[in-house]
């Protein structure tokens, strides 16, 4: 079983519709989450970084972290085709020993928005 | 702000040669750097964490002779595939943070084939 499970779509959505996106994962010390999106040939693009429990709002952006039940999302209101990339979810411990801070990703989730 | 570029973004170049790639924090200073290979379709896979004046620290599998890294400064890291084989044929990517703690900043990338 992988640490992090995110299903990888394709997921295709009509431009206006909210996107939600999910990962799950099984290690209890993951303390802090990330959204990144990457474009085609490019490198990821940090949207969202959380701490513990909670949500936390960036314009069309909402993340959301649920540690009891080892599940964060990352929702896109009003969805445009220039958010058309794939969404990587990310997470890590407390930095600390000799784990510098390293991130676990998920496989990542094709996204489209189409006119 | 947290702008981390990479150079080059791309490299054609024969067997056997070696290759380096740039990595530079421009608006920040990395005390933590971090190389990942990226194959087509799949997620990150992290090679090895490089800390300010010190050695890096290789994944498991990552062989440390064949990918030399130094980080000589607080806003350079450098990456050289020695002997450069098909098989190394990747996308390379950086990130750095300003702190094991902060989260990391990608650059865009490097493109390496190997014919």
């Amino acid at each position: 079983q992988k640490e992090v499970e995110q299903d990888p779509g394709p997921l295709s959505v009509p431009e206006g519709a909210i996107v939600s996106l999910n990962c799950t994962y099984s290690n209890s010390a993951f303390q802090y989450f990330m959204w990144y999106r990457q474009y085609s040939r490019k490198g990821p693009e940090l949207l969202m970084y959380t701490y513990s429990s909670g949500n936390k709002e960036d314009g069309r952006f909402t993340a959301q972290v649920d540690k009891s039940s080892k599940y964060i999302s990352l929702f896109i209101r009003d969805s445009q085709p220039s958010d058309s990339a794939t969404y990587l979810c990310a997470m890590r411990a407390n930095a600390g020993g000799t784990s510098y801070g390293k991130l676990t990703f998920g496989q990542g989730t094709i996204l489209t928005v189409h006119p | 702000g947290a702008v981390v570029s990479q150079h080059p973004s791309r490299v054609i170049c024969k067997s056997g040669t070696s290759v380096k790639i740039e990595c530079r924090s421009l608006d920040f200073q990395a005390t933590t750097m971090f190389w990942y290979r990226q194959f087509p379709k799949q997620s990150l896979m992290l090679m090895a964490t490089s800390n300010e004046g010190s050695k890096a620290t290789y994944e498991q599998g990552v062989e440390k002779d064949k990918f030399l890294i130094n980080h000589a400064s607080l806003t350079l890291s450098t990456l050289t595939v020695t002997s450069a084989h098909p098989e190394d044929s990747s996308f390379y990517i950086c990130s750095a943070s300003q702190t094991f703690n902060q989260p990391q900043h990608f650059g865009d990338g490097t493109r390496l084939s190997i014919l």
